[in-house]
Parts: structure tokens; C-alpha cells; sequence
């Protein structure tokens, strides 16, 4: 199989800080990961797309900057949520392309739920 | 704009009755997925339709592909309050997955 994970499963954090989220694939190797989120009672939105070793593409309306995205291995794609506010609460998920892999075959994580007091 | 339409948004309905979700777009699409989300976990694929008109069963569930590859549709005979759960479709499109606004399916027992 293709497995994908994501830590931390569920954070919560106060208002002002900063949270890391990991996504990783287990079995095989990722040059690109999509970073998704999704608010309650809706649909994935995408925010950026993380090539390994080069800078992260970002969706339209999507702050770069707030949201730092580090493709650093073949196996590990890290989204941080900078000086997060409550608005920023939402279930992030993370999926993964193999290395040479059809655009529609992604495989996703689990998600990590965030909550921002 | 929505790439991706899908109606309906909601449907609850009794076990034993069919249904019909439908995903419409103005674009055509190399190939449409349809996932299915529990509530606090990732989408999970449930197929892959590639050719205008194809159809694929996957036991209760009947997928088809429009023949000019702009819309698909998911069938399901005899729901079961298992298939209780958010049905998405998406679309592949600039090396990327867009998914539409999903059906929130939920049936009674």
C-alpha cells in the first residue's frame, strides 16, 4: 500500500503561536505533497503544493508567509501555521504523489485537526 | 467559481432506497475520483474514471463518466446506514486535485 501520515493528530494551541504539522510518507517516495484544508461542514480547499527541495506553490489567497511549508526529504513535507489566530482553527490534510506518479493519484493523510483558543 | 458542482449538498433518506449524486462542471476533465470522507479522518478514493461514458461498479455503488467528460455520477442501490458519509467528487487540473463541495449523505435505519 501507500500510506500517509500526518503529526500531530489533533493541537491545540493559543492565539499568538505557532504549530507545526508533519506529513509523511511512509512506504514510498513523494516529490510533491498538496497541503488541503477544510472547515467544518465543508469541502478540501487547496492551499499549496510542495515540490521537494524547491519553494512550495501557493494557491490564490493562500498567505505564503502565515503558512510556511518545508519539503526538506522524499518523505517529509512540514506546514507551519505562524502566530495563529482562531479563524486559522480547521482540519488540515496533507496528500502525497509518488515519484513519477499520474496527477490523480494522491494518497492522503489523515488530517490534523487544529484548534485555536 | 466552483470548477466542480455537486448536488445535491444534502440528502437523508431511508435504508433500502436508492439514490443519485451528480458532479457537474463546465470543463472537461482528463479523469474525475470520487472519494468518501468519515467525519475526522482524510478522503479515501473510491474510483477513478478516465473514459467518456465509462462506467464502474464497485458492489452497491455504479459510477458513470459523461461521455464528453464534464460531469459524473455516483448511483447507490439499496443504501445501508454504512454509506452514511461526505461524498466528494474531483477533478485533475493543472497537476493538481480540485475537489468540488462534496454531498453529505445520511441514511436512516
Amino acid at each position: 500500500g501507500a500510506v500517509v501520515s500526518q503529526h500531530p493528530s489533533r493541537v491545540i494551541c493559543k492565539s499568538g503561536t505557532s504549530v507545526k504539522i508533519e506529513c509523511r510518507s511512509l512506504d514510498f517516495q513523494a516529490t510533491t505533497m498538496f497541503w488541503y484544508r477544510q472547515f467544518p461542514k465543508q469541502s478540501l480547499m487547496l492551499m499549496a503544493t510542495s515540490n521537494e527541495g524547491s519553494k512550495a506553490t501557493y494557491e490564490q489567497g493562500v498567505e505564503k508567509d502565515k503558512f510556511l511549508i518545508n519539503h526538506a526529504s522524499l518523505t517529509l513535507s512540514t506546514l507551519t501555521v505562524t502566530s495563529a489566530h482562531p479563524e486559522d482553527s480547521s482540519f488540515y490534510i496533507c496528500s502525497a504523489r509518488k515519484a513519477g506518479g499520474a496527477v490523480e493519484t494522491q494518497y492522503f493523510g489523515p488530517g490534523t485537526r487544529l484548534l485555536v483558543l | 467559481t466552483q470548477l466542480l458542482e455537486q448536488s445535491p449538498q444534502f440528502l437523508s433518506i431511508q435504508e433500502g432506497e436508492n439514490l443519485t449524486v451528480y458532479c457537474n462542471s463546465s470543463s472537461v476533465f482528463s479523469s474525475l475520483q470520487w472519494y468518501r470522507q468519515e467525519p475526522g479522518e482524510g478522503p479515501v478514493l473510491l474510483v477513478t474514471v478516465v473514459t467518456g461514458g465509462e462506467v464502474k461498479k464497485l458492489k452497491r455503488l455504479t459510477f458513470q463518466f459523461g461521455d464528453a467528460r464534464k460531469d459524473s455520477s455516483l448511483h447507490i442501490t439499496a443504501a445501508q446506514p454504512g454509506d452514511t458519509g461526505l461524498y466528494l467528487c474531483a477533478g485533475s487540473r493543472d497537476d493538481k486535485i480540485i475537489f468540488g463541495k462534496g454531498t453529505r449523505l445520511h441514511i436512516l435505519p
